[in-house]
């Protein structure tokens, strides 16, 4: 079956420790992006990425880094510059980046940092 | 920039009764528009897209909405509630080809009352 797998689905941290949340599709997919989801805000892009080896600042950027060395993976670096960082974080993906494409959503981690 | 608005971050209805759930968008160019669904601690499923072919679309699980241009709205609806209807609902906006994003409502989460 394709589709978009993210693991761990949770995953606790200590304060000032950097973590890696993983991102990967097999649905041959060129855009990749990243949500933080916290309640009553609705989705907030974090970063996406139209290309391999290219990728965007979304509209929460900072604290948080991305890479894209492969077509299907695309993780996402929570640093310890990230001031509140407990939230859950969604993956997506679209056959090329571009509004009229809808995206495929993982199923999400839920990062909690104590 | 186009925006999205979600009348509603809680609406209840009874089973078996009409599901509402409004939407209303901002956009300087014909738009497109998304709903999704969420289910407790999973990612997003798309429910129904409009791309300016026809202004009534029907989506999975009985969902339909009207796209109207005049009210600038994008209105879910479904004529009978079911207990599994219980989730949160994301409309969501894009440009189309001026812009590769697309941007998410706050959301509403649809009670379903016994």
């Amino acid at each position: 079956d394709g589709g978009i797998t993210q693991s761990p689905k949770y995953l606790f941290r200590k304060e000032g420790q950097n973590v890696t949340l993983s991102c990967e599709q097999n649905l041959n997919h060129d855009a990749m992006y990243w949500y933080r989801q916290d309640p009553g805000q609705g989705l907030r892009l974090i970063y996406y990425s139209q290309i391999v080896n290219d990728f965007q600042k979304g509209d929460i950027a900072e604290g948080y880094s991305v890479s894209r060395e492969k077509k299907e993976s695309f993780p996402l670096t929570v640093t310890s510059a990230q001031k509140n960082p407990t939230a859950f974080y969604l993956c997506a993906s679209s056959i090329v980046a571009g509004g009229t494409y809808e995206q495929y959503f993982g199923p999400g981690t839920r990062l909690t940092v104590t | 920039a186009q925006s999205v608005t979600q009348l509603g971050s809680h609406v209840s209805v009874s089973e078996g009764a009409l599901v509402l759930l409004r939407c209303n968008y901002s956009s300087s160019v014909p738009p497109y528009l998304f709903w999704y669904v969420q289910y407790p601690n999973q990612g997003l499923q798309l429910l129904l897209k409009y791309t300016s072919a026809a202004t009534l679309v029907k989506g999975i699980n009985g969902f339909e909405a009207e796209f109207k241009k005049s009210e600038t709205s994008f209105h879910l609806t479904k004529p009978s509630a079911h207990m599994r209807d219980a989730a949160e609902y994301f409309c969501a906006v894009s440009d189309g080809e001026r812009d590769d994003k697309i941007i998410f409502g706050k959301g509403t989460r649809l009670h379903i009352l016994p």
